[in-house]
Parts: structure tokens; sequence; C-alpha cells
């Protein structure tokens, strides 16, 4: 069946960056793209981006272009979701998914990032 | 890129109907047909309900059901359960520089 396993929560301080790794289970990892999705406390669900696994190539929101980097392991089925130049608005729960004909079909049980000094 | 619209929550009775509105401009939809529903438990991730407007996934009941009409997708949920209790998130694929949007969430209680 297909899994998908994100790495455990993180605290950061400003300024500091992130990478949150999502492990791929129970398919063809370099057959579907996998997105990365957050959700702020109380609040509603952000697309950030995607990574294709076969050929590694990546599609980021408008909003985190030049602070987020989407990478992948093809060795080990994972893909890495790093963001930098944290602060306190970034604090959110972080969620891969994989896309699958223009729909999220799977999803991590997400990863909560907490910046805070 | 902003956010589909919602309103922020509706509620029905065991056994009613509600359907859930997700409106946007144009450009949000991108003339695709490509929008989804997602359903959240309180701690839980996302779960797709609906893909492609009315196509819905092995294992969603049947009591689900979507539709488009120019720049408003709208969810319905017919004989509502108290399981069916959850946020609703719309989302589109625009074909843009951001490829996809959310919209703002909708709480469906059962009352």
């Amino acid at each position: 069946q297909v899994q998908l396993v994100q790495s455990g929560a993180e605290v950061k301080k400003p300024g500091a960056s992130v990478k949150v790794s999502c492990k791929a289970s129970g398919y063809t990892f370099t057959g579907y793209n996998l997105h990365w999705v957050r959700q702020a406390p109380g609040q509603g669900l952000e697309w950030m981006g995607r990574i294709n696994p076969n050929s590694g190539a990546t599609d980021y929101a408008q909003k985190f272009q030049g602070r987020v980097t989407m990478t992948r392991d093809t060795s080990i089925s994972t893909v890495y979701m790093e963001l930098s130049s944290l602060t306190a608005d970034d604090t959110a729960v972080y969620y891969c998914a994989r896309g699958h004909d223009f729909r999220l079909d799977y999803w991590g049980q997400g990863t909560l990032v907490t910046v805070s000094s | 890129q902003s956010a589909l619209t919602q309103p922020a929550s509706v509620s029905g009775s065991p056994g009613q109907s509600i359907t859930i509105s997700c409106t946007g401009a144009s450009s949000d939809f991108g003339g695709y047909n490509y929008v989804s529903w997602y359903q959240q438990h309180p701690g839980k991730a996302p779960k797709l309900m609906i893909s492609a407007v009315s196509n819905r996934p092995s294992g969603v009941s049947n009591r689900f059901s979507g539709s488009k009409s120019g720049n408003t997708a709208s969810l319905t949920i017919s004989g509502l359960q108290a399981e069916d209790e959850a946020y609703y998130y719309c989302s589109s694929y625009t074909g843009s520089t951001s490829l996809y949007v959310f919209g703002t969430g909708t709480k469906v209680t059962v009352l």
C-alpha cells in the first residue's frame, strides 16, 4: 500500500533553515510527482511546490521561490523540502503528498515545524 | 494567487444534504476541470474526496459528489452523517506560476 512517512517535529530559531524528509513506499517512486503543502496553526492549506522524482525538476509557488529547495534521493525513495530564512510565520505543519493526474491522492502524516527564539 | 473562497462554515442535521461552494477568478481555475476536494479531521492529514470536479476515488462514499459551473465549484454531501463533521478544502490546478491553489476551507458541523 502507498505510504509517505515524514521526518519528526523540528524546532528552529528565526533565520535558520529546516529540512523535512518524506520517504515513499508501496509504488514506483519515480512515477509520480511529490508535492509539499503546509498548514499554519488554525489556518488553511497552502501549496508550496512539487518535485519530479525521476528528473529532479521542480516547480515552486511564487511565494516561496528563492527560499525553498526540493530535492530527492532515488536510492532511498525519499524527497526533501528545505526552507530557509525562517520566521515565526513559517510555523506550520508541513505535508508531503503524491500527485497523480492533478490530484493529491496520498498524504504523509505531517511534520510540525516550530520557529521560535 | 489568492486562495479560492469558501464559506467559513456549513451545518446540517443528520440525513440532510449540504453544499459547499468554492469560488475563484477564471485564472484560478485556469480553464481546466482539475478541481479536487479534501476532507480533514482535526489533527489529521487531508484525505482526497473528489478529483477532476466530480470523480470519486475508490473507497469514498457515494454520498459525496462534486460539480462546477463557471468559476464556482461545489461539493455536496448527501445523507449527512456524524463522521462527515470535518474541514473541507477545494483545490484547483491553475496552470500558472503557482500551479495549485487551495480554498479557504469550510468547517462542516453535523447538528
